[in-house]
Protein backbone atom coordinates (compact mmCIF):
# COMPACT_ATOMS: atom_id res chain seq x y z
CA UNK A 1 0.00 0.00 0.00
CA UNK A 2 1.31 3.50 -0.72
CA UNK A 3 1.30 5.69 2.55
CA UNK A 4 0.79 8.98 3.12
CA UNK A 5 2.73 11.13 5.75
CA UNK A 6 1.41 14.62 6.34
CA UNK A 7 3.22 17.40 7.94
CA UNK A 8 2.65 19.36 10.47
CA UNK A 9 -0.35 17.45 12.47
CA UNK A 10 -1.43 20.84 13.96
CA UNK A 11 -1.06 24.23 11.90
CA UNK A 12 -2.04 27.31 14.15
CA UNK A 13 -1.93 30.46 11.87
CA UNK A 14 -2.75 33.94 12.22
CA UNK A 15 -5.64 35.31 9.82
CA UNK A 16 -3.74 37.09 6.44
CA UNK A 17 -0.67 35.43 7.31
CA UNK A 18 -0.04 32.52 4.26
CA UNK A 19 0.61 28.74 5.63
CA UNK A 20 1.49 25.53 3.91
CA UNK A 21 1.36 21.83 4.42
CA UNK A 22 3.15 18.98 3.42
CA UNK A 23 2.53 15.83 2.13
CA UNK A 24 4.69 12.83 1.04
CA UNK A 25 4.15 9.43 -0.56
CA UNK A 26 5.50 6.14 -0.05
CA UNK A 27 6.01 6.13 -3.98
CA UNK A 28 5.77 7.87 -6.97
CA UNK A 29 2.28 9.39 -7.81
CA UNK A 30 3.04 9.90 -11.50
CA UNK A 31 1.48 7.68 -13.69
CA UNK A 32 2.62 6.28 -17.37
CA UNK A 33 0.27 8.50 -18.92
CA UNK A 34 1.92 11.72 -17.36
CA UNK A 35 -1.07 12.46 -14.55
CA UNK A 36 0.22 12.49 -11.05
CA UNK A 37 -2.76 11.39 -8.47
CA UNK A 38 -2.26 13.49 -5.76
CA UNK A 39 -6.00 15.67 -3.96
CA UNK A 40 -6.23 17.26 -1.25
CA UNK A 41 -9.78 17.66 0.83
CA UNK A 42 -10.61 19.99 4.02
CA UNK A 43 -12.96 18.75 6.40
CA UNK A 44 -14.16 21.76 8.25
CA UNK A 45 -15.89 21.07 11.24
CA UNK A 46 -18.31 18.84 11.97
CA UNK A 47 -18.82 18.70 8.28
CA UNK A 48 -17.76 16.28 6.11
CA UNK A 49 -14.65 16.10 3.90
CA UNK A 50 -15.00 18.20 0.73
CA UNK A 51 -12.48 18.18 -2.29
CA UNK A 52 -10.52 20.89 -2.86
CA UNK A 53 -7.37 20.53 -5.42
CA UNK A 54 -6.99 17.24 -7.98
CA UNK A 55 -4.26 15.98 -10.22
CA UNK A 56 -1.46 18.16 -7.79
CA UNK A 57 -2.35 21.65 -8.69
CA UNK A 58 -6.02 21.78 -10.23
CA UNK A 59 -8.54 23.41 -7.88
CA UNK A 60 -12.45 21.73 -7.78
CA UNK A 61 -15.47 23.98 -8.34
CA UNK A 62 -16.14 26.83 -6.63
CA UNK A 63 -12.30 26.82 -4.31
CA UNK A 64 -10.98 30.23 -3.69
CA UNK A 65 -7.40 30.80 -5.79
CA UNK A 66 -6.14 31.66 -1.96
CA UNK A 67 -5.36 27.88 -2.53
CA UNK A 68 -2.69 26.27 -4.37
CA UNK A 69 -1.35 22.63 -4.53
CA UNK A 70 2.10 22.04 -6.28
CA UNK A 71 4.84 19.08 -6.48
CA UNK A 72 5.44 16.12 -8.13
CA UNK A 73 6.80 12.52 -7.87
CA UNK A 74 6.25 11.73 -4.00
CA UNK A 75 6.43 15.66 -2.34
CA UNK A 76 3.42 17.83 -2.59
CA UNK A 77 2.63 21.01 -0.90
CA UNK A 78 -1.14 22.22 -0.41
CA UNK A 79 -0.30 26.17 0.37
CA UNK A 80 -3.12 29.19 1.57
CA UNK A 81 -2.00 32.41 0.30
CA UNK A 82 -3.96 34.36 2.82
CA UNK A 83 -5.50 32.41 5.72
CA UNK A 84 -9.02 33.26 6.29
CA UNK A 85 -11.18 32.51 9.48
CA UNK A 86 -13.39 30.08 7.21
CA UNK A 87 -10.27 27.58 6.58
CA UNK A 88 -10.13 26.07 9.79
CA UNK A 89 -10.40 22.08 9.60
CA UNK A 90 -8.52 19.33 8.94
CA UNK A 91 -6.63 18.75 5.61
CA UNK A 92 -6.32 15.55 3.99
CA UNK A 93 -3.59 14.46 0.88
CA UNK A 94 -4.88 11.31 -0.92
CA UNK A 95 -3.61 8.71 -3.34
CA UNK A 96 -5.31 7.78 -6.15
CA UNK A 97 -3.12 5.86 -8.13
CA UNK A 98 -4.00 3.20 -6.97
CA UNK A 99 -6.09 0.33 -4.65
CA UNK A 100 -5.94 0.77 -1.71
CA UNK A 101 -6.59 4.35 -2.08
CA UNK A 102 -5.13 6.03 0.67
CA UNK A 103 -5.02 9.39 3.06
CA UNK A 104 -2.92 10.89 4.69
CA UNK A 105 -2.96 11.55 8.66
CA UNK A 106 -4.25 14.38 8.48
CA UNK A 107 -3.28 18.66 9.05
CA UNK A 108 -5.21 20.19 11.56
CA UNK A 109 -5.47 24.28 10.87
CA UNK A 110 -6.77 26.50 13.67
CA UNK A 111 -6.75 30.76 13.59
CA UNK A 112 -4.20 31.79 16.13
CA UNK B 1 -26.38 19.34 -8.09
CA UNK B 2 -25.33 15.74 -6.81
CA UNK B 3 -26.26 14.61 -3.46
CA UNK B 4 -25.60 11.73 -1.42
CA UNK B 5 -27.46 10.34 1.97
CA UNK B 6 -26.31 7.47 3.69
CA UNK B 7 -28.91 5.87 6.15
CA UNK B 8 -28.21 3.13 8.34
CA UNK B 9 -28.90 1.68 12.10
CA UNK B 10 -26.84 4.03 14.10
CA UNK B 11 -26.22 1.26 16.60
CA UNK B 12 -25.23 -2.52 15.97
CA UNK B 13 -24.38 -5.27 18.33
CA UNK B 14 -20.81 -6.99 18.32
CA UNK B 15 -20.09 -9.84 15.59
CA UNK B 16 -23.58 -8.59 13.92
CA UNK B 17 -23.53 -7.38 10.49
CA UNK B 18 -23.92 -3.72 9.09
CA UNK B 19 -26.04 -2.25 6.41
CA UNK B 20 -25.74 1.04 4.77
CA UNK B 21 -27.43 2.61 1.65
CA UNK B 22 -26.41 5.61 0.24
CA UNK B 23 -29.23 7.30 -2.23
CA UNK B 24 -28.14 9.39 -5.15
CA UNK B 25 -30.25 11.95 -6.54
CA UNK B 26 -28.77 14.58 -9.96
CA UNK B 27 -26.85 11.92 -11.37
CA UNK B 28 -27.19 7.98 -12.54
CA UNK B 29 -24.96 5.61 -10.96
CA UNK B 30 -24.44 4.23 -14.61
CA UNK B 31 -22.45 6.83 -15.18
CA UNK B 32 -19.60 6.68 -12.28
CA UNK B 33 -17.85 5.04 -9.68
CA UNK B 34 -19.23 5.39 -6.56
CA UNK B 35 -17.25 4.48 -2.74
CA UNK B 36 -17.61 3.80 0.70
CA UNK B 37 -14.87 5.72 3.29
CA UNK B 38 -14.97 5.81 6.79
CA UNK B 39 -13.76 7.63 9.64
CA UNK B 40 -13.67 6.39 13.34
CA UNK B 41 -14.29 9.20 16.39
CA UNK B 42 -11.12 11.31 16.31
CA UNK B 43 -9.31 10.05 13.46
CA UNK B 44 -8.65 10.22 10.12
CA UNK B 45 -10.25 9.09 6.82
CA UNK B 46 -10.19 4.98 5.37
CA UNK B 47 -11.29 3.98 1.72
CA UNK B 48 -13.40 0.68 2.16
CA UNK B 49 -14.20 -0.18 -1.07
CA UNK B 50 -15.87 0.86 -4.86
CA UNK B 51 -18.24 -0.07 -7.47
CA UNK B 52 -18.31 1.41 -10.82
CA UNK B 53 -20.36 1.51 -13.45
CA UNK B 54 -20.19 -1.46 -14.55
CA UNK B 55 -20.92 -3.40 -11.11
CA UNK B 56 -17.10 -3.87 -10.77
CA UNK B 57 -16.29 -3.72 -7.49
CA UNK B 58 -12.95 -2.83 -5.55
CA UNK B 59 -11.90 -3.66 -2.07
CA UNK B 60 -9.76 -2.33 0.69
CA UNK B 61 -7.70 -5.70 1.30
CA UNK B 62 -7.85 -4.56 5.06
CA UNK B 63 -11.52 -4.95 5.12
CA UNK B 64 -12.35 -7.57 1.83
CA UNK B 65 -12.90 -10.71 3.67
CA UNK B 66 -15.87 -8.93 5.47
CA UNK B 67 -17.54 -6.13 3.22
CA UNK B 68 -19.50 -5.82 0.57
CA UNK B 69 -20.59 -3.19 -2.02
CA UNK B 70 -23.36 -3.90 -4.43
CA UNK B 71 -25.75 -1.26 -6.51
CA UNK B 72 -29.54 -1.04 -7.18
CA UNK B 73 -29.69 0.77 -10.24
CA UNK B 74 -33.46 0.68 -10.39
CA UNK B 75 -33.70 2.96 -6.91
CA UNK B 76 -30.07 4.80 -8.09
CA UNK B 77 -28.85 3.64 -4.48
CA UNK B 78 -25.72 2.02 -3.76
CA UNK B 79 -25.13 -0.07 -0.39
CA UNK B 80 -22.48 -1.65 2.10
CA UNK B 81 -22.79 -4.34 4.28
CA UNK B 82 -19.65 -4.92 7.13
CA UNK B 83 -19.74 -8.86 8.45
CA UNK B 84 -18.43 -9.92 12.26
CA UNK B 85 -18.03 -6.28 13.37
CA UNK B 86 -16.39 -5.16 16.26
CA UNK B 87 -15.62 -2.29 18.20
CA UNK B 88 -12.99 -0.93 15.62
CA UNK B 89 -15.55 -0.53 13.17
CA UNK B 90 -17.21 2.26 15.11
CA UNK B 91 -16.92 4.87 12.84
CA UNK B 92 -18.61 7.75 10.21
CA UNK B 93 -18.80 5.99 7.54
CA UNK B 94 -19.14 8.46 4.24
CA UNK B 95 -20.38 7.86 0.95
CA UNK B 96 -19.19 9.50 -2.16
CA UNK B 97 -18.87 9.64 -6.23
CA UNK B 98 -15.53 9.16 -7.12
CA UNK B 99 -13.75 10.00 -10.70
CA UNK B 100 -12.01 7.44 -12.19
CA UNK B 101 -11.15 7.47 -15.64
CA UNK B 102 -7.82 8.29 -16.91
CA UNK B 103 -6.90 11.67 -15.84
CA UNK B 104 -9.26 11.71 -12.83
CA UNK B 105 -9.06 10.37 -9.61
CA UNK B 106 -11.07 12.07 -6.28
CA UNK B 107 -13.94 11.77 -4.29
CA UNK B 108 -16.66 14.59 -5.47
CA UNK B 109 -19.10 14.78 -3.58
CA UNK B 110 -19.23 13.34 -0.39
CA UNK B 111 -22.40 12.62 1.75
CA UNK B 112 -23.01 14.03 4.93
CA UNK B 113 -22.20 11.24 6.69
CA UNK B 114 -23.71 8.33 8.88
CA UNK B 115 -22.28 7.51 12.64
CA UNK B 116 -22.33 3.69 13.23
CA UNK B 117 -21.84 2.69 17.09
CA UNK B 118 -20.76 -1.11 17.61
CA UNK B 119 -22.22 -1.89 21.32
CA UNK B 120 -23.83 -4.86 23.12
Amino acid sequence: DIVMTQSPLSLPVTPGEPASISCRSSQSLLESSGYTYLDWYLQKPGQSPQLLIYLVSKRASGVPDRFSGSGSGTDFTLKISRVEAEDVGIYYCMQALETPLTFGGGTKVEIK
Amino acid sequence: QVQLQESGPGLVKPSETLSLTCAVSGASLNGYYWSWIRQPPGKGLEWIALINYSGNTFYNSSLRSRVTIARDTSKNQFSLKVMSLTAADTAVYYCARYFADSGTGWFDPWGQGALVTVSS
